[in-house]
């Protein structure tokens, strides 16, 4: 059963508007949220995080929003630019202040129309 | 800062032999490695986590006897095939963790077993 699922599978975007990537998650024990952003054939690079204890984090272009009653995340690219075209992974940790490795969602093909 | 290489980027080896990925922390001290492996149009599965020093923690499937994990030091993780057959043909990607949540992952290495 996939514990973090990102329902889009694609999103199409005109440049300079806003995205929105949704993230849900089922595992209560996740406590911190991250978003990567990946290339075909290439590693995923780390976009933004938020912790379970925050409800929003802003980075640049990128905001990240968390609603723990809902398990629901959500990415905030604004504006949108043509080199933001990529695939945005969800990810999440149940750390519980060990070492656990991350649980992806399946991600989300975002385009930029020009 | 926070990269993390990987070598070699690609590989083709033939059935039943072995084949040894290397990953490395090129401007920090990793305390923690972890390897994924990603199929065509899927998402990045956890193998193992492995600790420097240490045994490493293989997720529930993955056989520990097949894909060997090495953290010899606190900047090199290896991850061994051993008897490769097709199906392990996959992308095979690491990452670092320095002590906090956020993973730098390398740029995998695509396997192809014939």
């Amino acid at each position: 059963d996939q514990q973090v699922k990102q329902n889009s599978p694609s999103l199409s975007v005109q440049e300079g508007r806003i995205s929105i990537l949704n993230c849900d998650y089922t595992n209560s024990m996740f406590d911190y949220f991250l978003w990567y952003k990946k290339y075909p054939a290439e590693g995923p690079t780390f976009l933004i995080s938020i912790s379970s204890i925050k409800d929003k984090n802003e980075d640049g272009r990128f905001t990240v929003f968390l609603n723990k009653s809902a398990k629901h995340l959500s990415l905030h690219i604004v504006p949108s630019q043509p080199g933001d075209s990529a695939v945005y992974f969800c990810a999440a940790s149940d750390s519980g202040g060990g070492a656990d490795g991350l649980t992806f969602g399946k991600g989300t093909h975002l385009i930029i129309q020009p | 800062g926070a990269v993390v290489s990987q070598h070699p980027s690609w590989v083709i080896c033939k059935s039943g032999t072995s084949v040894k990925i290397e990953c490395r922390s090129l401007d920090f001290q990793a305390t923690t490695m972890f390897w994924y492996r990603q199929f065509p149009k899927q998402s990045l599965m956890l193998m193992a986590t492995s600790n420097e020093g240490s045994k490493a923690t293989y997720e529930q499937g993955v056989e520990k006897d097949k894909f060997l994990i090495n953290h010899a030091s606190l900047t090199l993780s290896t991850l061994t095939v051993t008897s490769a057959h097709p199906e392990d043909s996959s992308f095979y990607i690491c990452s670092a963790r320095t002590g906090g949540y956020e993973q730098y992952f390398g740029p995998g290495t695509r396997l192809t077993v014939t």
